[in-house]
């Protein structure tokens, strides 16, 4: 089974700095990779996501994930936040190329607080 | 073109009472999934159903949990004899496959509340 670690909980930094929040995921076999995000009593929106192909992904929003295989990772970034990307942000991870059904698994989420 | 609507948004149950929640996926999907996001413990899936089949209930609490989805009419999360610990945010999603390679679309939650 995969899974996913999101290393910071919670992620301040002030208005128009870059931003990175952290995703590592555990599986096997190859994955598909997705970022969400939830702004506050809101449901999920996904941001970006990698199937295949180039591992830079561009989402909504400006921001951009990067796959790397060999660190098992899909860190999400942005050169320069705004206070509306003030929300929590989830990786998750499914299982590639099935067929079938393949659960996705979610991270606990991390916090972006962006301050002015 | 709606998207994944979920009523109530709001549900307060006293101790004991049953919670039913609904969604509605969006036009043209056929799978399901029920989420519960609890704070500082993110969202926890709970159910993947397609049209009057339950695929996949390996989330769902054994007792005084229950989902269908009908041939019409929205998907129903039922939660018999809520407890405080019930109290919660539900998510529901759809998709237009359970490969994975399709996104789930979200809906804006109901929170339930008991007391």
């Amino acid at each position: 089974a995969q899974s996913v670690t999101q290393l910071d909980s919670q992620v301040p930094v002030f208005e128009e700095a870059p931003v990175e929040l952290r995703c590592n995921y555990s599986s096997s076999v190859s994955v598909y990779l997705f970022w969400y995000v939830q702004y506050p009593n809101q449901g999920l929106q996904l941001l970006l996501k990698y199937l295949s192909g180039s591992t830079l992904v561009k989402g909504i929003n400006g921001f951009e994930a990067e796959f790397n295989k060999s660190q098992t990772s899909f860190h999400l970034r942005k050169p320069s936040v705004h206070i509306s990307d003030t929300a929590e942000y989830f990786c998750a991870v499914t299982k590639a190329n099935s067929g079938g059904y393949q659960k996705v698994t979610f991270g606990i989420g991390t916090k972006l607080q962006v301050i002015p | 073109n709606a998207g994944v609507m979920q009523n109530p948004r709001h549900l307060v149950r006293r101790r004991g009472q049953e919670a039913r929640l609904r969604c509605s996926p969006m036009k043209g999907h056929s799978h399901v999934y029920w989420y519960r996001q609890l704070p500082e413990e993110g969202l926890k899936f709970m159910v993947y159903l397609q049209k009057e089949n339950i695929i996949d209930e390996s989330g769902m609490p054994k007792e005084r949990f229950s989902a269908e989805f009908p041939k019409e009419g929205p998907s129903i999360l039922r939660i018999q004899q809520v407890v405080r610990g019930d109290s919660a945010a539900y998510f529901c999603a759809s998709s237009l496959s359970g490969t994975g390679s399709h996104e789930q679309y979200f809906g804006p939650g109901t929170r339930l509340t008991v007391t």
